[in-house]
């Protein structure tokens, strides 16, 4: 069965930082680009952040690029988060996921679909 | 970035209606389109991918359609348990970007 646990959110303060972890199993996790998405309370998903299958392409969205950074450990099964200058409005609810993507090495579209329960991230003074 | 545009924000339906959301791309995303369900307090459930292919397991009340810029789900005959929010993802270029979300309610 495959599952995706984050963890790692707490209550931390404006300017604060914060580092979440998703450790992952039941399916190959070397072999899949991973995704963070997260979610204000009562807002929209948001797409925060790509990294390849071997950490050597990573994206951000625009409203964390140059605070967040992605990066995996392929054997330890886990993947991070860490976020620097937390702002209020980064208060959310981040998943860790698979969404579907190019995978370049294979010339193939990659369709799985894995999601993990969540972490919630509180920013307030 | 491409922006996606889903509409509408919120609709109210009863059981056995049929249901249809829209979600517009800023530029042309050939069919790199999935749909989302989203229940209170879960994770999104993944509908469909690929504009039109139905994952595993979904009922085929739900389908999508659509290519290039303009792009639909459709619920046939609403049931209790579709209530829920709905957004459309765009995949492509390596940037992913969700819809506003649709929540359908009980009318």
């Amino acid at each position: 069965e495959v599952q995706l646990l984050e963890s790692g959110g707490d209550l931390v303060q404006p300017g604060g930082s914060l580092k979440l972890s998703c450790a992952a199993s039941g399916f190959t996790f070397s072999s899949f680009a991973m995704t963070w998405v997260r979610q204000a309370p009562g807002k929209g998903l948001e797409w925060v952040a790509f990294i390849r299958d071997s950490g050597s392409r990573i994206q951000h969205g625009d409203s964390v690029k140059g605070r967040f950074s992605t990066f995996r450990d392929n054997s330890r099964d886990t993947l991070y988060l860490q976020m620097n200058s937390l702002r209020v409005e980064d208060t959310a609810i981040y998943y860790c996921a698979v969404l579907p993507y190019y995978d370049l090495r294979s010339g193939y579209y990659i369709y799985s679909d894995y999601w993990g329960q969540g972490t919630l991230v509180t920013v307030s003074s | 970035d491409i922006q996606m545009t889903q509409s509408p924000s919120s609709l109210s339906a009863s059981v056995g209606d049929r249901v249809t959301i829209t979600c517009r791309a800023s530029q042309d995303i050939k069919n790199d389109l999935g749909w989302y369900q989203q229940k209170a307090g879960k994770a999104p459930k993944r509908l469909i991918y690929a504009t039109s292919s139905l994952q595993s397991g979904v009922p085929s009340r739900f389908s999508g359609s659509g290519s290039g810029t303009e792009f639909t789900l459709t619920i046939s005959g609403l049931q209790p348990e579709d209530y829920a929010t709905y957004y459309c993802l765009q995949y492509s270029n390596y940037l992913w970007t969700f819809g506003q979300g649709t929540k359908v309610e009980i009318k």
